[in-house]
């Protein structure tokens, strides 16, 4: 089945280390998003790949960057993380356009020791 | 700034009722609106994508009504089951953007 698979599903890492956190789909979409979402809140757009394309929030912290090496994967890497990046992070992937619906992975919740 | 709300922020119910969930907006420009189901420690499911010039979209027990105008939707469950326990999140794309506004959901409980 084509989907959005999030790689891994539970990342633990130390205060400081960096992480990667990987996302790739099946769908062949154009558009690859990463939100995060913190316990009991609503999921919060960190940034969003059109193609080639790089697009950043304005209120993302300059510790989290993002690669997409092709139209199948994107990265997400955090250089330093602190306790408060602590959350899962979903990768969801639309075809361009705005009546486009999103499709999300099951996550991959990141713990900071 | 968009701002997405629901209300109530958790719901419980006896199986077999029908039930209503609430989503308001503070900007009725949006391009759509969106339901997504979202299961304990699981990414986001979606239900239902409803486009600004519909009224309403129905799927199996599902069917979810949008008045722009108003700022509201709805998304209604019919006869409700224990396997329809999870948090529902509705969210928003806005015109000139290609980010969902997400409301911080409804937690569900249907009690067998």
């Amino acid at each position: 089945d084509a989907m959005v698979i999030q790689n891994p599903r539970y990342q633990v890492t130390q205060f400081g280390k960096p992480v990667t956190l990987s996302c790739s789909q099946t769908l062949n979409h154009n558009v690859m998003y990463w939100y995060q979402q913190k316990s009991s809140q609503a999921p919060k757009l960190l940034f969003h790949y059109y193609d080639k394309d790089f697009n950043n929030e304005a209120d993302t912290p300059d510790n989290f960057q993002s690669r997409r090496p092709n139209t199948s994967f994107c990265f997400l890497d955090i250089r330093s993380p602190g306790l408060g990046d602590a959350a899962m992070y979903l990768c969801a992937t639309s075809r361009a356009g705005p009546n486009q619906p999103q499709h999300f992975g099951d996550g991959t919740r990141l713990s900071i020791l | 700034k968009q701002e997405v709300t629901q209300i109530p922020a958790a719901l419980s119910v006896p199986e077999g009722e029908n039930l209503v969930l609430n989503c308001s907006f503070t900007d009725s420009a949006i391009y759509n609106l969106q339901w997504f189901r979202q299961d304990p420690g699981k990414g986001l499911t979606s239900l239902l994508l409803i486009q600004s010039s519909q009224r309403e979209q129905t799927s199996g027990r599902l069917n979810a009504s949008l008045d722009k105008s108003s700022g509201r939707s709805t998304l209604y469950i019919a006869a409700s089951q224990p396997g329809d326990s999870a948090t529902y999140l509705c969210a928003v794309i806005g015109t000139g953007a290609n980010n969902l506004f997400f409301g911080t959901g409804t937690r569900l409980t249907v009690i067998p």
